[in-house]
């Protein structure tokens, strides 16, 4: 089993839409939770981190629930440019980050 | 400020070959990891230096591989003799001293292998 979890997608939505990613991870002792961002051929990069509370950046809102040990990332207005890869990622408490293999999205006109 | 740089961004090389890819840290930060995504699967954890100093080689995945960081710069990631499951991307990232959290750790723009 995956260490953490993604649906693959890809999900096709138009322009304007609200979006939900689901990710799920497998160490309870987990401690640090984050949703990156990776376009086609770069590097992934930091989109927001996940706390408890829930969290909000614009059009993003992340969501944590460790008793189920599952995180969400929300995506409301959809642009052209959130077109990418969308990568759950944890900190098992090391020294290092444990990637999910991302969730494919694809916004349209 | 530079970011971290990786080289070469794209190498091609026949399988029983070496390649060795580099990676150059920012400037300051003792931390530096090495990762790698091969087709169809996840971004997965190689090893971690804290200078020049193995801190987690445990995602390593067999002795063709060798990181090394002199001095504790840059690092060399060699692959000798590179085999056909070794494509893939490799990124290097670095981060200062401290617990680790994701707006704290820089990625390079990776280092795109084909063994052909």
């Amino acid at each position: 089993r995956k260490e953490v979890e993604q649906d693959p997608g890809p999900f096709n939505v138009p322009e304007g839409a609200t979006v939900a990613f689901n990710c799920t991870y497998s160490n309870s002792a987990s401690q640090s939770f984050f949703w990156y961002r990776q376009d086609c051929r770069k590097e992934p990069k930091l989109l927001m981190s996940v706390y408890s509370s829930g969290n909000e950046d614009g059009r993003f809102t992340a969501q944590l629930n460790r008793a189920s040990q599952y995180i969400s990332l929300l995506i409301r207005d959809s642009k052209l440019s959130d077109s990418a890869t969308y990568l759950c990622v944890v900190t098992p408490g090391f020294q290092k980050l444990v990637f999910g293999t991302g969730t494919r999205l694809l916004v349209s006109p | 400020e530079a970011g971290v740089t990786q080289f070469p961004s794209h190498s091609v090389i026949e399988k029983g070959q070496t390649v060795t890819l580099r990676c150059d840290p920012i400037s300051g930060h003792d931390n530096l990891y090495w990762y790698r995504r091969v087709m169809g699967k996840e971004i997965k954890f190689l090893l971690h230096f804290v200078k020049e100093s193995k801190q987690d080689e445990s995602g390593m995945p067999n002795n063709r591989f060798l990181a090394e960081r002199t001095g504790g710069t840059y690092s060399t990631l060699k692959v000798q003799p590179a085999e056909l499951e070794d494509s893939g991307v490799y990124f290097c990232a670095s981060s200062q001293l401290g617990q680790i959290s994701g707006n704290t750790i820089y990625f390079g723009e990776g280092s795109w292998l084909t063994v052909v």
